[in-house]
């Protein structure tokens, strides 16, 4: 199984500021169809999971640009470049290149 | 608009069985793969299975956790997948989601509560 380790544990950002989650996986995520397995989601307060990021780096439709993804193999970068109220919320990074797919444990994202 | 509606949670019983449907409109159903996922109270993310498309061979993978006790299936006619969950324990106890095969859109889930 591919342990996700996702850092920090939570975060407490002032709006407008950057923020960055790390994800590593156990095992690289490059698949041998060329594709890295890689995604971001964001959970906020009494939602499911919304989808931010697709394969390390491609943004979803309606995603704003302000939500970057980055990284190859194992490790793995989630940046916000500027922190709004609305970014509130339990980031995962989950991977699914294979079985069983596996997320990270979350990183809690909180405005000042 | 991609939309997934899950039903059939519940309060019951530990030992016995519960059948979750996800009802899924806004694309074609019967070209993708479906996906379960929990989220015990207060707790990460978990993915649980999914059944692939009729062109994959609509065959299911499970997490080890329910494989033997959990069963996946789908009616394309209907496009509606479901997940059969036998011999219930309390460690079941969790918001049950789907998704289709891209994982990018998820229903808002339905509260299934093992419990005596």
């Amino acid at each position: 199984e591919i342990v996700m380790t996702q850092t920090p544990v939570s975060l407490s950002v002032t709006p407008g500021q950057p923020a960055s989650i790390s994800c590593k996986s156990s095992q690289s995520l490059l698949h041998s169809d060329g594709k890295t397995y890689l995604y971001w989601y964001l959970q906020k307060p009494g939602q499911p999971p919304q989808l931010l990021i697709h394969e390390v780096s491609s943004r979803f439709s309606g995603v704003p640009d302000r939500f970057s993804g980055s990284g190859s193999a194992t490790d793995f970068t989630l940046k916000i470049s500027r922190v709004e109220a609305e970014d509130v919320g339990i980031y995962y990074c989950m991977q699914s290149k294979q079985l069983p797919w596996t997320f990270g444990h979350g990183t809690k994202v909180e405005i000042k | 608009e991609v939309q997934l509606v899950e039903s059939g949670g519940g309060l019951v019983k530990p030992g016995r069985s519960l059948r979750l449907s996800c009802t899924a409109s806004g694309f074609s159903f019967g070209d993708y793969g479906l996906s379960w996922f929990r989220q015990a109270p207060g707790k990460g993310l978990e993915w649980v299975g999914f059944i692939r498309s009729k062109a994959y061979g609509g065959t299911a993978e499970y997490a080890a956790s329910v494989k033997g006790r959990f069963t996946i299936s789908r009616d394309d006619s209907k496009s509606i997948a479901y997940l059969q969950m036998n011999s219930l324990e309390s460690g079941d106890t969790a918001m049950y989601y789907c998704t289709e095969g891209q994982v990018a859109f998820w229903g808002q889930g339905t509260l299934v509560t093992v419990s005596s």
